[in-house]
């Protein structure tokens, strides 16, 4: 079974910072999913990557294998990210479904 | 966003008493998972489904079964319910064109068991 890890659980910064929110795992994957839940409840896909690096306006994903590690990053980061952020793993080639951290909760004060 | 429906969206219901919840999905999406959310746990897998009447166990599977006899539907059932199954619950879907597995989640469920 995969354990996916999680750091921090919670962070709060100032709007306008440089924000990481760092995952691990300990089983070789397929894929890695970056994912965004609201308060309200709805869960949005960021991002699922493989390898290297990816970039959606502000924020940016990157996976390491060999170190079975990935990061996101949020650039000037604002209020409007505050939110959950959950990494999930798939370690099953794609169908059998993902494994998922506890979430990192994050707070942008203005 | 992806065309996924969950119903009902609240429930209250009593311990012992079955309970079924149902997602839709409009995207003809092939593959189809359950999840529950629970504090301190976070996300864990229920069931999941690869195709109509193809469906196979999860990580917290005891006390739930399914059913998926159309590609849109997919449904879950609790045969009598317990406290401990108080969550929320969200369907999710995937593989859609090509190979590309990545998930897109239904609004939730909330179940209150009482």
């Amino acid at each position: 079974k995969n354990e996916v890890e999680q750091s921090p659980q919670n962070l709060t910064a100032q709007e306008g910072e440089f924000i990481t929110i760092n995952c691990s795992y300990s089983v070789g994957i397929s894929a890695l999913h970056w994912l965004q839940q609201h308060p309200g409840g709805g869960i949005v896909s960021l991002f699922m990557l493989s390898s290297g690096k990816k970039k959606h306006g502000r924020l940016i994903a990157t996976i390491n294998i060999q170190e079975k590690h990935s990061s996101l990053h949020i650039t000037a980061s604002h209020p409007r990210d505050s939110a959950v952020y959950i990494c999930a793993v798939d370690s099953g080639g794609g169908a059998d479904g993902l494994t998922f951290g506890k979430g990192t909760h994050l707070i942008i004060q203005p | 966003d992806a065309g996924i429906t969950q119903s009902p969206r609240h429930k209250v219901t009593e311990t012992g008493t079955p309970v079924t919840l149902r997602c839709h999905q409009t995207e003809n999406h092939r593959y189809m998972y359950w999840y529950r959310q629970d504090p301190g746990h976070g996300l864990r897998l229920i069931h999941y489904s690869y195709g109509v009447k193809d469906t196979d166990k999860g990580e917290v599977s005891d006390g739930y079964s399914v059913s998926r006899s159309k590609t849109e539907d997919f449904l879950l059932t609790l045969e009598s319910a317990t406290s401990s199954q108080t969550s929320v619950y969200f369907c999710a879907i995937s593989g859609g064109s090509g190979r590309n597995y990545e998930q897109y989640f239904g609004p939730g469920t909330r179940l209150t068991v009482t």
